[in-house]
């Protein structure tokens, strides 16, 4: 079946730094790919929705300069946690939508600021 | 707006015993798509089963079958056979129909912890 990757899969960094995560379908073309934010035992929430080639549109209360979205191509979309603090600790999950509106998600990725 | 409720946080079941999730959604759109999904511990998000709210039959796939009530707006997910491996976050999730705006958005409920004892 069709995979989405997620890079990395954990990260740890220091307060004030930026992280990128990547999100990449592997096997076919994703017009649409959203991002996703879960606290622990919490539902997931949409944090925004980026379509290659345009802005993202982000959902209200995200911050769009704290949390960057490129969609550069059809098969990699990028968050960028700018100055990234201990509040924005969290489980990152991307999902990726075919033409045919088929959705897969990416394994998610855990980021501990420090 | 669409909302997707389910009122279930926890739920424990016997294995080799069948057991039901509760989710009960809320959209004025007459076109709709219904999910659910288990999370285990590693944090992956596994497809279990898709409704449309156009399909005149209950969706199945393998021990998963979805109670698609349209009438009452409920699409509550029924395990049979409950398996250890069943142990893990359950989620139904709703995301409106192909033409609008909000196409492919998925909105999830609180999610259910189903622990299989056995």
């Amino acid at each position: 079946g069709a995979v989405v990757s997620q890079h990395p899969s954990r990260v740890i960094c220091k307060s004030g730094t930026s992280v990128k995560i990547e999100c990449r379908s592997l096997d076919f073309q994703a017009t649409t790919m959203f991002w996703y934010r879960q606290f622990p035992k919490k539902s997931l929430m949409l944090m925004a929705t980026s379509n290659e080639g345009s802005k993202a549109t982000y959902e209200q209360g995200v911050e769009k300069d704290k949390f960057l979205i490129n969609h550069a191509s059809l098969t990699l979309s990028t968050l960028t946690v700018t100055s990234a603090h201990p509040e924005d600790s969290s489980f990152y999950i991307c999902s990726a939508m075919g033409r045919k509106g088929e959705q897969f998600f990416g394994p998610g990725t855990r980021l501990t600021v420090l | 707006a669409q909302k997707i409720t389910q009122t279930q946080p926890g739920m424990f079941v016997q294995e080799k015993e069948a057991v039901t999730l509760d989710c009960t959604y809320d959209t004025s759109d007459p076109s709709y798509g219904l999910f659910w999904y288990k999370q285990p511990s590693s944090g992956e998000m596994i497809f279990l089963i898709y409704q449309g709210s156009y399909d005149q039959q209950n969706a199945t796939e393998g021990r998963y079958s979805l109670n698609f009530q349209k009438a009452r707006k409920s699409a509550n997910l029924v395990i049979s056979a409950s398996q250890l491996g069943d142990s893990a976050m359950y989620f139904c999730a709703i995301r409106m129909g192909a033409g609008g705006t909000s196409y492919g958005k998925l909105t999830f409920g609180q999610g259910t912890i189903l622990t299989v004892h056995p």
